[in-house]
């Protein structure tokens, strides 16, 4: 059973191009959850989607970002016109269900690095 | 809003001595309680977690953690280090949202250990 796979691991875009990351989560598990690693500085969550659900999106900033996790594919975590703030690790992680269909622990994937040059 | 602190940015241990890395949380109820271990480079691996029972908690890597209530505290220790434990090592504390589960994880800082041979 494979991890969680990020790609790419590292990304590098201009200022005002946009930036697309992917992440198929564990087999079996039909949650995932996006977090930002900036520098010097612990996850902060960015998002948590189901299959074609984003269940709680509050940690998203209000503008640029968006993320989508669709019945057939990859979750995507997509970042519009980058600026050199977006400069981050992008980790993804899925959780399954258990026995009482409830999420349980998340499971991390490796993280793309963006870099905004 | 739950929170998590994690007091020691970086702590120095010689190899094969004890080790304790502490982590106090502010939520409002009883939390899920989760320590991490990233490498350079690499996504999170979960050492151990806590969400219900004994408040004593057995890991990976011969990590232990214990829940203290009245202390707010969830501190991660281990008898004997190896260098192959430096790392940044990362607590987090869950809320129990509506599936029950591990819903978008807040996460301390980070507590970097430095292994002296």
């Amino acid at each position: 059973n494979a991890g969680v796979m990020q790609n790419p691991r590292h990304l590098v875009r201009r200022r005002g191009q946009e930036a697309r990351l992917r992440c198929s989560p564990m087999k079996g598990h039909s949650h995932v959850y996006w977090y930002r690693q900036l520098p010097e500085e612990g996850l902060k969550f960015m998002v948590y989607l189901q299959k074609e659900n984003i269940i709680d999106e509050s940690g998203m900033p209000k503008e640029r970002f968006s993320a989508e996790f669709p019945k057939e594919g990859p979750s995507i975590l997509r970042i519009q016109q980058v600026v050199r703030g977006d400069s981050a690790a992008y980790f993804c992680a899925s959780s399954p269900l258990n026995a009482q269909g409830k999420n349980t622990e998340a499971f991390f994937g490796q993280g793309t690095r963006l870099t905004v040059v | 809003a739950q929170s998590v602190t994690q007091p020691d940015i970086h702590i120095t241990v010689s190899e094969g001595a004890s080790l304790e890395l502490r982590c106090n949380y502010s939520y409002g109820a009883t939390p899920y309680l989760f320590w991490y271990v990233q490498s350079p480079g690499q996504g999170l691996q979960l050492l151990l977690k806590y969400f219900s029972g004994d408040t004593l908690v057995q890991g990976i890597k011969g990590f232990e953690a214990e829940f203290k209530r009245s202390q707010s505290s969830f501190n991660l220790r281990k008898p004997s280090v190896h260098w192959s434990d430096a790392a940044e090592y990362f607590c987090a504390v869950g809320a129990r949202g509506s599936g029950g589960g591990a819903d978008g994880l807040t996460f301390g800082k980070g507590t970097h250990l430095i292994i002296q041979p």
